[in-house]
């Protein structure tokens, strides 16, 4: 079956970066886009960007435009997000899900998330 | 950019009863890219429909989706104890993806 299997907590410094992986197996990898979502501590989802694997093209969620990059890996099924300039508001869970294109583009398949935690 | 609007924010119910969960979109939007979202504490979110109405896999009967054009509907009927979490509308099209801001169902 279907697993995203993503990298450990993090804690980080205001202004440093960080690089989440999300690793998949179970699938073909390149047939699917992957999304990346977040929720804070006591606040709701939020949609961060996706990558095209089989394109290596991303978008992003205008907000973090220029401090996130959304890549991909098709030798290791890995999926990857950096966010950069990190502030405290960016203390959340990260999740990477499966973007099913059949099912209309709904996420099917979630990571169990990454805990990135920024502070001083 | 268009906007989705959940209400409401917190619906307290019993086990046993139906919760009617709302999201309106500020523009009319195609159903078949309207999905709802489980999620519980310490736990990834799950797809519960997509295409509005259309049940994922492995969802129970309980859970039913409806509406078109800027107004849908999760219905959850006899409510059981893990029902009680949060639930997300999303909408996907071209490079967006858009959440509403989630209702909590919790317990009475």
């Amino acid at each position: 079956q279907v697993q995203l299997v993503q990298s450990g907590a993090e804690v980080k410094k205001p202004g440093s970066s960080v690089k989440v992986s999300c690793k998949a197996s179970g699938g073909t990898f390149i047939s699917y886009s992957i999304s990346w979502v977040r929720q804070a501590p006591g606040q709701g989802l939020e949609w961060v960007g996706r990558v095209i694997p089989i394109l290596g093209i991303a978008k992003y969620e205008q907000r973090f435009q220029g401090r996130v990059t959304i890549t991909a890996d098709k030798s290791t099924s890995t999926a990857y997000m950096e966010l950069s300039s990190l502030r405290s508001e960016d203390t959340a869970v990260y999740y990477c899900a499966r973007v099913n294109d059949i099912l209309n583009g709904a996420l099917d398949y979630w990571g169990q998330g990454t805990l990135v935690s920024v502070s001083s | 950019d268009i906007v989705l609007t959940q209400s409401p924010g917190t619906l307290s119910l019993s086990p046993g009863e139906s919760a009617t969960l709302s999201c309106r979109a500020s523009d009319s939007i195609t159903s078949s890219y309207l999905a709802w979202y489980q999620v519980r504490p310490g736990r990834a979110p799950r797809l519960l429909i997509y295409g509005a109405s259309r049940r994922a896999t492995g969802i129970p009967d309980r859970f039913s989706g409806s509406g078109s054009g800027t107004d849908f509907t999760l219905t959850i009927s006899r409510l059981e104890p893990e029902d009680f979490a949060e639930y997300y509308c999303r909408l996907y099209g071209g490079s967006l993806g858009t959440f509403g801001q989630g209702t909590k169902l919790q317990i009475k």
